[in-house]
């Protein structure tokens, strides 16, 4: 399986200010073929299911406000949150398809400072 | 507006099978672009992907589970199930199904890009 490992754990930033979170992979997830890194990025509410963010690591999915975006190649990726809103507090998780045999990072839980 | 939805028992006793079924409406299961997955949360825990299935091809299963394993589909219903065999506490979840668009080239099937509500089976001694 591919491991993905992600970081921080937690934190918390204010009001208007940058969120970066981390996530890297144990393999590349990038594919020549298409020029493509296999990652997603989900956010995660309270209560909720996962809702799709980024795919193709820095692709928006239709609707995700343009403040949310995805960077990196490789093994080692970055969810930005340029400017925090309050809702923008969840988990965010980080998904690897290149492998058939999906695996997600252990979360980030992005809080308001 | 594609729809996914989970039913089942929310309890399930120990070492018995438990069984879901994922109804998808406002599209069809055997549509050529997608895979359909099961992934299942743990309270408090984080995201496991459990399998995933084409309508017409061979299902993909987590290797830890796949001895207990067993996702198929009925397209005449536009459902696809989960079976899960000889559970314990551990298999505790919040249990999501979800669609998966194919990806052409690698792996098959890529993100999930539209999720049920979930649904909370409990596994009681």
């Amino acid at each position: 399986d591919i491991v993905m490992t992600q970081s921080p754990d937690s934190l918390a930033v204010s009001l208007g200010e940058r969120a970066t979170i981390n996530c890297k992979s144990s393999q590349s997830l990038f594919y020549s073929s298409n020029n493509q890194n296999y990652l997603a990025w989900y956010q995660q509410k309270s209560g909720q299911p996962p809702k799709l963010l980024l795919y193709w690591a820095s692709t928006r999915e239709s609707g995700v406000p343009d403040r949310f975006s995805g960077s990196g190649s490789g093994t080692d990726f970055t969810l930005t949150i340029s400017s925090l809103q309050a809702e923008d507090v969840a988990v965010y998780y980080c998904q690897q398809y290149r492998s058939s045999d999906l695996t997600f990072g252990g979360g980030t839980k992005v809080e308001i400072k | 507006q594609l729809q996914l939805q989970e039913s089942g028992p929310g309890l399930v006793k120990s070492l018995e099978t438990l069984s879901l079924t994922c109804s998808v409406s406002g599209g069809s299961i055997s549509s050529s672009n997608y895979y359909w997955g099961w992934i299942r949360q743990p309270p408090g825990k984080g995201l496991e992907w459990i399998g995933s299935m084409y309508y017409s091809g061979s299902p993909y299963y987590e290797p830890s589970l796949k001895s207990r394993l067993t996702i198929s589909v009925d397209m005449s219903k536009n459902q696809f199930s989960l079976r899960l065999s000889s559970v314990t506490a551990a298999d505790t979840a919040i249990y999501y199904c979800a669609r998966q668009p194919i990806t052409i080239f690698g792996a098959a099937g890529g993100w999930l890009d539209r999720w049920g509500q979930g649904m909370l089976v409990t596994v009681s001694s």
